[in-house]
């Protein structure tokens, strides 16, 4: 089984609103993904965490904050979001924190800031 | 640091042709290259990768095939369907510590019935 999932599906959030992204795996990795993909664009990467310590930051803005409470399980919480920031956001995990492991990608949350 | 390139953007093809998608890296490091198929609404979803020591793999309709020395790699699909479509993305995983896949732009792919 390689599903990764993701909830909510779709998330339309005002600026002040504070809310948060789920993902989840069951494959035992132990390395998680959050990525961020607008239209006709390839994903972007925003935080990778391994062994549930972050270890990539792409120079995310803090009104973005992840947290990984366990191996299986990532959040993505929002705060004081822009519209710019609207887009797909993608959770992906693989075996180990490393580029050339394969990476399994969740449907996606498509976000709408307004 | 690493650069994929991918082309072309869009390719139309008619049901039953083939289909080639090509990319070129920079960094002669990389070992790993991924393709990912994302359809309308949904995740990117891995549908075949290759590893720098092999020249190629195929797996049913589709196949991978690198070239270390140019520094490119190709997606094959034969017979393609329209359930094909999609957009195609190659990456590219340097040997550095970023952890990081590296991907292409992305290729539009529409099979005409």
């Amino acid at each position: 089984d390689t599903e990764v999932t993701q909830t909510p599906k779709h998330l339309v959030m005002g600026m002040t609103n504070k809310k948060s992204l789920k993902c989840e795996q069951h494959m035992g990795h132990r390395a998680m993904y959050w990525y961020k993909q607008k239209a006709k664009k390839p994903p972007e990467l925003m935080f990778v965490y391994s062994y549930e310590k972050l270890s990539i930051n792409e120079s995310v803005p803090s009104r973005f904050s992840p947290e990984c409470p366990n191996s299986s399980l990532l959040n993505l919480h929002l705060h004081a979001l822009q519209p710019e920031d609207s887009a797909l956001y993608l959770c992906a995990s693989s075996q180990e924190g490393r580029g050339d492991y394969e990476q399994y990608f969740g449907p996606g949350t498509r976000l709408t800031v307004t | 640091g690493e650069n994929v390139e991918q082309h072309p953007s869009t390719l139309s093809v008619q049901e039953g042709d083939s289909a080639v998608i090509k990319c070129t890296y920079s960094d002669s490091a990389s070992n790993y290259f991924p393709w990912y198929k994302q359809e309308l609404g949904k995740g990117p979803q891995l549908i075949i990768d290759i590893r720098s020591n092999v020249g190629e793999k195929k797996d049913q309709r589709i196949a991978v095939t690198l070239n270390k020395t140019a520094k490119h790699f190709s997606l094959h699909i034969t017979e393609t369907q329209p359930e094909d479509s999609a957009v195609y993305f190659c990456a590219a995983s340097p040997m550095d510590s970023s952890y990081k896949l590296i991907f292409g732009s992305g290729t539009r792919l529409l099979v005409r019935p």
